[in-house]
Parts: structure tokens; C-alpha cells; sequence
């Protein structure tokens, strides 16, 4: 069991281009969430989704962040346009019943230049 | 909203001795879980040790232990032995019981520091 992936592990972007940053959940996993960590802070909810359903995103800003979680593949955190503020370490994590314990991915690390 | 609080942004401890991290928490909620977790600098977020609100029993995971105080609303972590592998941001995290599975909150964090 390969645990939850994130990929990229870093990824190095400019101003105003887009992110995207992968998620692929632990075999059985059908839940995922998705995290955010600025630095010296906790983690930070942004999004919870099922597969092709969104079913909270009170945490994502109201502008150029989506997420998705298609049937077939991982799921996906996009941000477009970026800007220096959303430099950060971005945190996946899944669940198999959607209750109790959560499994993390090791990050991705957005630098914004 | 449900707020978490780790009053102390930095630990530390001798090799060996015994530590204990703080936590508050604020919820209008009767069930619940609370969860500690270990970020070493690799960056990963491992699950250290977790607590239904509803048990009335302190978990325990080998050298970690809580002290789970409901009414007073905390949920301190104790390390016994503390080892250099220890050494690391230690987060307190609580999650709602219940249907729809909303995301964690976190508190900001105590950087863990294991002196040799």
C-alpha cells in the first residue's frame, strides 16, 4: 500500500502562471481533503471532495483556487494566476469512511517567484 | 467555530525525560475527536495519537499519552523517555463526529526540542 502520493514534491512557479498539484488517495480511499500550510502556521482545510463531488469547500478562497476528484485519476488542486501569497506547503490527506482517521500525503511545496 | 490553541510555541527536554504539550480547545459540540500530530522535517504529518470525546479513558500509544479533560476542554499530549526522534512540530487537531466528515482544525503548533 503506497499511502497517499503527492506530486510535484516541489514546484516552482511565476507570477500569474497556473499550479496544479496532484493527489492520488490510498487504495480503498474515497475521501480526500486538501490542506494548506503557511509558514510557522498549522494546517489549514481548504476542501473536501468525494469522487466527482465536491462536498465542502468553506476553507477554498472564493478566487482562482478549484479542486477536483474525477472518477478515473487523482484529484487536483488548481490554482490559477498565481501570486506570491500562495507560497506555502499544500497538504493532501484521504479517508476510507469519510469519519475517524486521516492519511497524509507529504506535501507539495508552491513557490511562487 | 471550533477553535484549537497550543499555548506553547516552543519545547524542550532533556533525552529521556518526560514532556507534556499543551492543548485547548473551543467547540459547542458533545462529540467529537481530537487527534496529536508529529511533522518532522521531512514534512510528513504522522498521526501520533487520537481521542473520541465520547471515551472517557486516555489513549495511549506506547510513550505517548493523553490527558483528556472534556469539561475543561483540553487534550495535553505526554511524551515519557523522550528520544531524539522525537524531536520535532507537534499539532493538536479536532474533527467533529458525524456524518459529512468536515475537515480538521489544527492549532498552530509546539516545535518539540530533544536536548542530547
Amino acid at each position: 500500500n503506497a499511502g497517499v502520493m503527492q506530486n510535484p514534491r516541489h514546484l516552482v512557479r511565476r507570477r500569474g502562471q497556473e499550479a496544479r498539484l496532484r493527489c492520488s488517495p490510498m487504495k480503498g480511499h474515497s475521501h480526500v481533503y486538501w490542506y494548506r500550510q503557511l509558514p510557522e502556521e498549522g494546517l489549514k482545510f481548504m476542501v473536501y471532495l468525494q469522487k466527482e463531488n465536491i462536498i465542502d469547500e468553506s476553507g477554498m478562497p472564493k478566487e482562482r483556487f478549484s479542486a477536483e476528484f474525477p472518477k478515473e485519476g487523482p484529484s487536483i488542486l488548481r490554482i490559477q494566476q498565481v501570486v506570491r501569497g500562495d507560497s506555502a506547503a499544500y497538504f493532501c490527506a484521504s479517508s476510507s469512511t469519510g469519519n475517524y482517521g486521516y492519511t497524509f500525503g507529504s506535501g507539495t511545496r508552491l513557490t511562487v517567484v | 467555530a471550533q477553535t484549537v490553541t497550543q499555548s506553547q510555541p516552543e519545547m524542550s527536554v532533556q533525552e529521556a525525560e518526560t514532556v507534556t504539550l499543551s492543548c485547548t480547545y473551543d467547540t459547542s459540540e458533545s462529540d467529537y475527536y481530537l487527534f496529536w500530530y508529529k511533522q518532522p522535517p521531512s514534512r510528513q504529518m504522522i498521526l501520533v495519537i487520537r481521542q473520541e470525546a465520547y471515551k472517557q479513558q486516555n489513549a495511549t500509544e506506547n510513550r505517548f499519552s493523553v490527558n483528556f479533560q472534556k469539561a475543561a476542554k483540553s487534550f495535553s499530549l505526554k511524551i515519557s523517555d523522550s528520544q531524539l526522534g522525537d524531536a520535532a512540530m507537534y499539532f493538536c487537531a479536532y474533527r467533529r463526529s458525524g456524518g459529512g466528515a468536515d475537515g480538521l482544525t489544527f492549532g498552530k503548533g509546539t516545535h518539540l526540542i530533544i536536548q542530547p
